[in-house]
């Protein structure tokens, strides 16, 4: 199985801050990493894949980067918006998803 | 636009077997697209539990496989789940998904696209 973990937990931040999430497979994935947002008492919505690659009209402050077991998502200045839960998902393993713990983004 | 909409018992006795469906509006599932099952609780965030394509391929996570069964029914546009010997620890919100595939620079990508509503499924007695 390939493990998903990600760094930190939770954080607090304020509008137009710069943030960044970790991601990290056990394995290598290649680029097979995909970002969602969840807000509370919704679905998941996709923002990334193939690691870098931006999904069809997702604000272009979102922005991934990395390969192999590292990956990074980062928010070029915070929205309000944008006060969420953040899961990676590896889709390298032929539909075996799997999801990362989240990280928890709320206001400072 | 297509939509997803899960239906199913809400409070499932433990030792019984749990049962969703899924029915899809606006694409029909024999067309194309995997179609799927994902939950996510408190303990265990979110777990992908079972796929299937449009042919009836199907695809389980390991850690469930032999207690989950996944089928489609096209007359009806919906597919199912059925986890059997539940216990608390499927005590979920269970989201249907479909599955699409990006392709990028020579490669397939694949993303859930839609999802579900999704509907809390309690196991007690």
């Amino acid at each position: 199985d390939v493990q998903m973990t990600q760094s930190p937990s939770s954080l607090s931040a304020s509008v137009g801050d710069r943030v960044t999430i970790t991601c990290r497979a056990s394995q290598s994935i290649s680029t097979y990493l995909n970002w969602y947002q969840q807000k509370p008492g919704k679905a998941p919505k996709v923002l990334i894949y193939a690691a870098s690659s931006l999904q069809s009209g997702v604000p272009s402050r979102f922005s991934g980067s990395g390969s192999g077991t590292d990956f990074t998502l980062t928010i070029s200045s915070l929205h309000p918006e944008d006060f969420a839960t953040y899961y990676c998902q590896q889709s390298y393993i032929t539909l075996g998803f799997t999801f990362g713990p989240g990280t928890k983004v709320d206001i400072k | 636009q297509v939509q997803l909409q899960e239906s199913g018992p809400g409070l499932v006795k433990p030792s019984e077997t749990l049962s969703l469906t899924c029915a899809v509006s606006g694409y029909s599932i024999s067309s194309g697209y995997y179609w799927g099952w994902i939950r996510q609780s408190p303990g265990k965030g979110l777990e992908w539990i079972a796929n299937i394509y449009h042919t009836e391929s199907t695809y389980y996570n390991p850690s469930l496989q032999s207690r989950v069964t996944i089928s489609m029914d096209t007359s009806k546009n919906q597919f199912s789940l059925n986890l059997n010997s539940v216990t608390a620890a499927d005590t979920a919100v269970y989201y249907c998904a479909r599955v699409k595939e990006n392709y990028l620079s020579g490669s397939y990508y694949k993303i859930v696209d839609y999802w579900g509503q999704g509907t809390l499924v309690t196991v007690s007695s």
